[in-house]
Parts: structure tokens; C-alpha cells; sequence
């Protein structure tokens, strides 16, 4: 089935830093999505971003379908914004249902 | 409000013992999903449902049951054939198969004492 990676696996970074999350999926996709998931385990979501770009506040994303990646970029971090993210895919043509990537633990210190 | 809802938050259950978790969702969605989640790790499918009165294995279906009986809900069995079964489980829903964006549950912590 499709690869998904994620990376890096932890960020630790002070608040007001900037960060890049990459995903790299191994195969064709029709849905990938980016994920926040909060210390009670909430799943957030953030982007349903298969192609292009996107921006909500503080966070973007960009995918590139055809180099099979994507990236979300969190500007000005906040202590608020500490938890994991997921990045999920749906393979074209494939299974129904999300494949997740192992996630990045990001801390934001004070 | 719109959403999707996991009952209990958590649950402690006695080894040989079946335990049912709950979803229920008011969004009008046709297409649910059961993921399990282990610490330090993604979420895996359990089993999905495009449509009431069908459902299908996803990679990790030993050991669980489903039942579509009514758009809204769709039920999670954890049998006693279930190995491993002490996780984190979190329903999910999407308009159909084809409008695949998901929205999730906050998730039921089973604890296997």
C-alpha cells in the first residue's frame, strides 16, 4: 500500500520561531489532509490540501502532486501550537479510508 | 451543533470480555470509519462504511465487528479475539467515498485491565 512519511519525527523550538513540516507519500493521491492532534488526542483538522497552496492564519500548506510531497509551515509559533501533526492520504484509485503518516511532535517552549 | 460523537471518552474492560464503542454523527455524512491509534504512532483503518447496511475490513480488522444499521451511527465491537486491544479508537466521517475530507471524533481510550 502507499508509504507515507513524515519528517521531521520531533521539533522543539521557542515561541515565535517558524517551522516546516514535510510529508512524503509514495504513490498518486486523490485526498491528503493535515492534522493537529491536541494533548486530550482531538484530531484538528488543518488542510484538506491534495494540490496548491493554502493559508489559515498563522499556518500554510503547500502540496505538490507530482513530486509526491507536501509541506505545512507554521509561522510565529505559539505554546498553543505544541502536539503532533499528522499528515493522511487517500491513494488514487485505491482503498477508501486515510493512510497517516507517524506524525511530528512539535514543542513550543516559552 | 454539527458533529461527531464518541461515547464513552473512556472504558475499562476485563480480559475475554466484548466492549461496543459508540459513534454517532449528525452531519449527514454517508461514508464512517473506525481508526485505532497506539502511542507514538498514526492512526491505522479498522473498518469503514460507505453506505448504511455495508461496511468493509480495513488493515487491521481481526478481532472487531461493525454494524451500519442507520446513517448516523456506526458502532465498534472490540472482541475478545482482539489481541492487543487496549489503544486509542477514533471514528471519522466524510460526505461520501468520493468527497474524501474527514472529520473525527474525540476519540474513546480503552484500557484492557
Amino acid at each position: 500500500g502507499i508509504q507515507v512519511e513524515q519528517s521531521p519525527p520531533d521539533l522543539i523550538l521557542q515561541e515565535g520561531a517558524n517551522s516546516t513540516l514535510r510529508c512524503n507519500f509514495s504513490d498518486s493521491v486523490n485526498n491528503l489532509q493535515w492534522f493537529h492532534q491536541n494533548p486530550w488526542g482531538q484530531l484538528i483538522n488543518l488542510f484538506y490540501i491534495p494540490s496548491g497552496t493554502k493559508q489559515n492564519g498563522r499556518l500554510s500548506a503547500t502540496t505538490v502532486a507530482t513530486e509526491r510531497y507536501s509541506l505545512l509551515y507554521i509561522s510565529s509559533s505559539q505554546t498553543t501550537d505544541s502536539g503532533v501533526y499528522f499528515c493522511a492520504v487517500t491513494p488514487r484509485g485505491g482503498a477508501d479510508g486515510l493512510t497517516f503518516g507517524k506524525g511530528t511532535h512539535l514543542i513550543i517552549q516559552p | 451543533d454539527g458533529g461527531i460523537t464518541q461515547s464513552p471518552k473512556y472504558l475499562f474492560r476485563k480480559e475475554g470480555q466484548n466492549v461496543t464503542l459508540s459513534c454517532e454523527q449528525n452531519l449527514n455524512h454517508d461514508a464512517m470509519y473506525w481508526y485505532r491509534q497506539d502511542p507514538g504512532q498514526g492512526l491505522r483503518l479498522i473498518y469503514y462504511s460507505q453506505i448504511v447496511n455495508d461496511f468493509q475490513k480495513g488493515d487491521i480488522a481481526e478481532g472487531y465487528s461493525v454494524s451500519r444499521e442507520k446513517k448516523e451511527s456506526f458502532p465498534l465491537t472490540v472482541t475478545s479475539a482482539q489481541k492487543n486491544p487496549t489503544a486509542f479508537y477514533l471514528c471519522a466521517s466524510s460526505i461520501t467515498r468520493f468527497v474524501t475530507e474527514a472529520f473525527f471524533g474525540q476519540g474513546t481510550r480503552l484500557t484492557v485491565v
